[in-house]
This record gives structure tokens, C-alpha cells and sequence, in this order.
């Protein structure tokens, strides 16, 4: 098993430009999320998906958008990147049963705005 | 605002030496986890606790909770080179039974 994976790895964008990141995950989870991590700043929420069919915004959602495409890929797009969205992306899954906290997370993806 | 913060935020000791890291966090939580970050890479998941558990041990990890004092740490014993990592508390809140908000994280240094 694969666990999490999330492509691209790397990524320089210019102001203005829109990327979608990649998020996929064979475990057969049903929730998925996606943080962002900043120097000194720890992980924080953009958004999640607690279900296939549903999403709802986390800590910081602004600027980004997101699609649970099925049970397997959930992806966050940025429509027009700002330098200060340069981060470090990170996918996680979650298998949503009673009993079962644990998030499994991915490589992350490195993004650098100009 | 973050839920957790840790301390120290940084820490240096010998290998074969014990490392304690303290996670606090502001409001009431259904369970409290850490996690183990290496660095550029992801984070892995050590151990969980739950908010009517008071202690609980993994291997050469133990984990304290104090819900009175809104408070967690982390004990790595007989620390090992490869410990050298960042680590970070999480908590899952009361009533979000799907978020995890995470505090700052601790980083270890464990040298030769």
C-alpha cells in the first residue's frame, strides 16, 4: 500500500497563477484534510473532508478551494497565488470510525509563490 | 490561535538520555495525540490519549495527561540518534470529532 501520496512534490508559481495540488490515499478512508505548515506556526487546517460528498473549511480557507473528487483523491486548487501562500502542503487521511483517530499524512508538497 | 503550545521549542541531549516535551492546550478535548516529524518528510503517528486516561506507554514512550491542567507530555527514554526529529501535540476538541488542531511542536536534537 501507497499510504498517502501527493504530487507535485515541488512547486514555483508566480503571483496570480493557479495550481491544483494532488492528494490520494489507498486505505479506504473516509475523511481527508489538508493543512498547511509555516516556520514556527505548527500545522493548520484549510480544509477537510469528513465524507465523500462533503467539505467544510478549517482554520485558514481563504484563497484556497478543495474537491473530494471520490473516496480515494481530495484536491486543493489555488486560483490565484499569493506569496504569502507559500508553504508546505500536507495531505492526511483518516478512517472515520469510532475508535479510529489516527491521521496518516503525506510527503507534502513544497510551494514556493513569487 | 493555536490550541496546543509546546515546550520547549527546542531541545538538545545526548543519546541514552531522556527527552520530556510539554504540549498545553486551551480548551475541553476528546483525546490528545503525538506526532513525529522527520525532517522533510510527513508526520507519523506515536500515541494516543484519551481525556479520561491518565498515563499511557509505548514502547520507550510515555505519555501523561492532565485535563485539569489542560496539559500533556512526552517521555522518549534511552533517547536514540534517530529520535532526532520535531514532535507535535495535537488535540481532537470536544465536538469537532473530525479536526485535529496541532501545537508548535518541539524539536529534538539527540546526539552521539
Amino acid at each position: 500500500n501507497a499510504g498517502v501520496t501527493q504530487t507535485p512534490k515541488f512547486q514555483v508559481l508566480k503571483t496570480g497563477q493557479s495550481m491544483t495540488l494532488q492528494c490520494a490515499q489507498d486505505m479506504n478512508h473516509n475523511s481527508m484534510y489538508w493543512y498547511r505548515q509555516d516556520p514556527g506556526m505548527g500545522l493548520r487546517l484549510i480544509y477537510y473532508s469528513a465524507s465523500e460528498g462533503t467539505t467544510d473549511k478549517g482554520e485558514v480557507p481563504n484563497g484556497y478551494n478543495v474537491s473530494r473528487l471520490n473516496k480515494r483523491e481530495f484536491s486543493l486548487r489555488l486560483e490565484s497565488a499569493a506569496p504569502s501562500q507559500t508553504s508546505v502542503y500536507f495531505c492526511a487521511s483518516r478512517e472515520a470510525r469510532l475508535g479510529y483517530n489516527e491521521q496518516f499524512f503525506g510527503p507534502g508538497t513544497r510551494l514556493t509563490v513569487l | 490561535s493555536q490550541q496546543g503550545e509546546e515546550d520547549p521549542q527546542a531541545l538538545s541531549i545526548q543519546e541514552g538520555e531522556n527527552a520530556t516535551m510539554n504540549c498545553s492546550y486551551k480548551t475541553s478535548i476528546n483525546n490528545l495525540q503525538w506526532y513525529r516529524q522527520n525532517s522533510g518528510r510527513g508526520l507519523v503517528h506515536l500515541i494516543l490519549i484519551r481525556s479520561n486516561e491518565r498515563e499511557k506507554h509505548s514502547g520507550r514512550l510515555r505519555v501523561t495527561l492532565d485535563t485539569s491542567k489542560k496539559s500533556s507530555s512526552l517521555l522518549i527514554t534511552a533517547s536514540r540518534a534517530a529520535d532526532t526529529a520535531s514532535y507535535f501535540c495535537a488535540t481532537q476538541i470536544t465536538g469537532t470529532a473530525s479536526k485535529l488542531t496541532f501545537g508548535t511542536g518541539t524539536r529534538l536534537q539527540v546526539t552521539l
